[in-house]
């Protein structure tokens, strides 16, 4: 079936720095990926959405030049941290849709535990 | 707007006995709904979604377009049930973004 493989897993960085996140598809064509939030204990938060060769679209309240978002190729999208801080400390979860005729499933990323010390 | 809404945060049973996870939505036009399971340290996985109309797992939902809710049932649950429970919704034509509820943590004690 349709598999997203996201890493890394799990990454502690220092505040300030700036952490990359990967999101692949390994067996298809994710022309649509969306990057979410999670924190504890509560739902998934959409970030922004992301279209192969055009800029993602934020959420509202989401800070495009903190989460840089590129989607670059029909299977890689990738999330960029910058200049993190503590309160970026969350899960992310990155998804696809599944294409196909009629067919508008998701696939989601095992997810990247991110901490900022 | 859109929203998702999953009143109950913790659903607790007992093995056999039925079970209802409840979820109401909001949203101008007509939503796909779907919902997602998450077991322990696993990721999200897609559990049904109501354009198929199928059963996974002896789990069946209802979309009620009059009461705007998509309830989650099983007639038995079992221990393997246990696990975090998402509704979800997305605009009609694929490829769109995904709204999640809060989710809903079922424990079924044997």
């Amino acid at each position: 079936g349709a598999v997203v493989s996201q890493h890394p897993s799990r990454v502690i960085c220092k505040s300030g720095t700036s952490v990359k996140i990967e999101c692949r598809s390994l067996d298809f064509q994710a022309t649509t990926m969306f990057w979410y939030r999670q924190f504890p204990k509560q739902s998934l938060m959409l970030m922004a959405t992301s279209n192969e060769g055009s800029k993602a679209t934020y959420e509202q309240g989401v800070e495009k030049d903190k989460f840089l978002i590129n989607h670059a190729s029909l299977t890689l999208s990738t999330l960029t941290v910058t200049s993190a801080h503590p309160e970026d400390s969350s899960f992310y979860i990155c998804s696809a849709s599944i294409p196909g005729t009629g067919d508008y499933g998701y696939t989601f990323g095992s997810g990247t535990r991110l901490t900022v010390v | 707007a859109q929203r998702v809404t999953q009143p109950e945060k913790l659903l607790s049973v007992f093995k056999g006995a039925p079970v209802e996870l409840k979820c109401n939505y909001s949203y101008s036009g007509s939503p796909e709904l779907f919902w997602y399971v998450q077991y322990s340290r696993q990721r999200l996985q897609l559990l049904l979604r109501h354009i198929s109309r199928e059963s996974i797992k002896g789990f069946t939902a209802d979309l009620n377009k009059g009461e705007t809710s998509f309830h989650l049932k099983k007639p038995f649950a079992q221990e393997e049930d246990s696990a975090m429970y998402y509704c979800a919704l997305s605009g009609q034509g694929g490829a769109d973004k995904l709204i999640f509820g809060t989710g809903t943590r079922l424990q079924v004690f044997p």
